[in-house]
């Protein structure tokens, strides 16, 4: 069975602080895709980045960065100089190999990020 | 970004009001998903449908029941539901090749 896990559960930064998301998950597949999406306040669960399992590279998006482990299996993501709007919740998920014509993604419970001005 | 629309945005309703959410893609996707998200809980999948047929149900109560017409549109109709129904429903899409699901803004529901 698959499983992610978010071990924080919430976090406060000051703005301009770099924060780090950790997510670690758990799956026999040896093919899988991990992504982070981000919750803000209207509800809407905004797509941030997809990863498979064979690309280990580490991503920069802006301020956004992911660091993607596979032995440890982790898929952590830092924010660095935290800014107001990046005030939600991030969920971390996982999908196994793609089999059909539809996705699977397990979630986990997400990490409520508030960043104080 | 508009690619999943969801409404209303917001219901309430009596436990013995019949209501249905309304969730529209317009990203060609042919899967589309309802979810339901409690306080303090994780993302609970409810339905899937690909190619406008169901193919998930998560041992979802019957007072929910799913619709979908075509490709592009996804229906929860909703009766008697009870007050622990009460919670954000999201909606997603994906397409046939990928497995990246794209969320709608939600239904926030009420049940008194």
């Amino acid at each position: 069975a698959q499983k992610v896990t978010q071990a924080q559960t919430e976090i406060s930064v000051v703005e301009k602080e770099d924060v780090t998301l950790d997510c670690v998950y758990e799956t026999r597949d040896t093919t899988y895709y991990l992504f982070w999406y981000k919750q803000p306040p209207s509800g809407e669960l905004v797509f941030l980045i997809r990863r498979n399992s064979f690309d280990e590279q580490n991503e920069i998006s802006g301020r956004y960065s992911w660091n993607f482990q596979k032995s440890t299996s982790s898929f952590n993501f830092t924010i660095t100089a935290s800014q107001v709007v990046d005030s939600a919740v991030y969920f971390c998920a996982l999908s196994e190999a793609y089999t059909g014509a539809n996705s699977k993604l397990t979630f986990g419970k997400g990490i409520t990020l508030s960043v104080r001005p | 970004e508009t690619g999943v629309t969801q409404t209303p945005r917001h219901l309430v309703m009596g436990m013995t009001n019949k209501k249905s959410l309304k969730c529209e893609q317009h990203l060609g996707h042919n899967a589309m998903y309802w979810y339901k998200q409690s306080a303090k809980k994780p993302l609970e999948l409810m339905f899937v449908y690909s190619l406008e047929e169901r193919v998930e149900n998560n041992s979802v109560p019957s007072r929910f029941s799913p619709e979908c017409p075509n490709s592009s549109h996804l229906f929860l109709h909703l009766h008697t539901l009870q007050p622990e129904d009460s919670a954000l429903y999201l909606c997603a899409s994906s397409r046939r090749g990928s497995d990246t699901q794209y969320f709608g803004p939600g239904t926030r529901l009420t049940v008194l």
